[in-house]
C-alpha cells in the first residue's frame, strides 16, 4: 500500500535558524512525485518543493530544499534560515504516476518559530 | 493569474441537509480534485475530474458525489450531512495528472451541527 509518514507532530525551531522535517514513504511503484505543501492557518495548500522520482539532483526552492534518498524512501524538507512566517503546519505527498490521479498525504507536521 | 475560487468559504448546515460546494479551478487547468481535512483522518482523496469524467473516487460513501462542466468548474454535493462530515473541503487543479503543478484553493470549511 502507498503511504506518507511523518513522524514529527510538532517542531520548534529559532529564528533564522534551519530545520528539518522528516518524510518517509512507502510504494512499490517505479515512478512517482514528492511534495511538500504549507498551511498556515488560513488553510490553503501551498506548494512548496517537488522531487521526481527519477530525478538525479535534489529539489531546491529559494530557502526550501528537498533532501531526497530514494533507496531509503526519505524525502525531508530542508528550510534554511526559518522566518517567523514559516510558522505552519508542513504535509508530505507523494503522488504516483499511475491512473490514481491523486495525492497521497502525510499527518503533517507542525512547525512553529521563536523570535 | 488567478489561483483556484473555492465558494462559500464556510458554511453551517444541519445534521440530513444537503451541500453543494463549488471549485473554480485556473484558467487552462483541465483537472480537478477534492479532498476532505478533518483532525482525525488528515487529508483524504475525495475524487477527480478531467474533461468533465471522473477518473477515480476516493474511499467515501456515495452521500459524496461530484461533477464537473464544460468549463472546468467542479461542485461536490454532499447529501444527507452527517456530524463527521464537518471538515475543510479541499479542491486542487492542474493541468492534467497534476504531477507538478497541483494547485490548491483556500477551501470551505463545513460544520454540521
Amino acid at each position: 500500500a502507498q503511504k506518507i509518514t511523518q513522524t514529527q507532530p510538532g517542531m520548534f525551531v529559532q529564528e533564522k535558524e534551519a530545520v528539518t522535517l522528516d518524510c518517509t514513504y512507502d510504494t512499490s511503484d517505479p515512478s512517482y512525485g514528492l511534495f511538500w505543501y504549507k498551511q498556515p492557518s488560513s488553510g490553503e495548500m501551498i506548494f512548496l518543493i517537488y522531487q521526481g522520482s527519477y530525478d538525479q539532483q535534489n529539489a531546491t526552492e529559494g530557502r526550501y530544499s528537498l533532501n531526497f534518498q530514494k533507496a531509503r524512501k526519505s524525502a525531508n524538507l530542508v528550510i534554511s534560515a526559518s522566518q517567523l512566517g514559516d510558522s505552519a503546519m508542513y504535509f508530505c505527498a507523494m503522488s504516483p504516476m499511475d491512473s490514481s490521479y491523486k495525492l497521497i498525504f502525510g499527518s503533517g507536521t507542525r512547525l512553529l518559530v521563536r523570535p | 493569474k488567478a489561483g483556484v475560487t473555492q465558494t462559500p468559504r464556510y458554511l453551517i448546515k444541519t445534521r440530513g441537509q444537503q451541500v453543494t460546494l463549488s471549485c473554480s479551478p485556473i484558467s487552462g487547468h483541465r483537472s480537478v480534485s477534492w479532498y476532505q481535512q478533518t483532525p482525525g483522518q488528515g487529508l483524504q482523496f475525495l475524487f477527480e475530474y478531467f474533461s468533465e469524467t471522473q477518473r477515480n473516487k476516493g474511499n467515501f460513501p456515495g452521500r459524496f458525489s461530484g461533477r464537473q462542466f464544460s468549463n472546468s468548474r467542479s461542485e461536490m454535493n454532499v447529501s444527507t450531512l452527517e456530524l463527521g462530515d464537518s471538515a475543510l473541503y479541499l479542491c486542487a487543479s492542474s493541468v492534467d495528472r497534476g504531477g507538478y503543478g497541483y494547485t490548491f484553493g483556500s477551501g470551505t470549511r463545513l460544520t454540521v451541527v
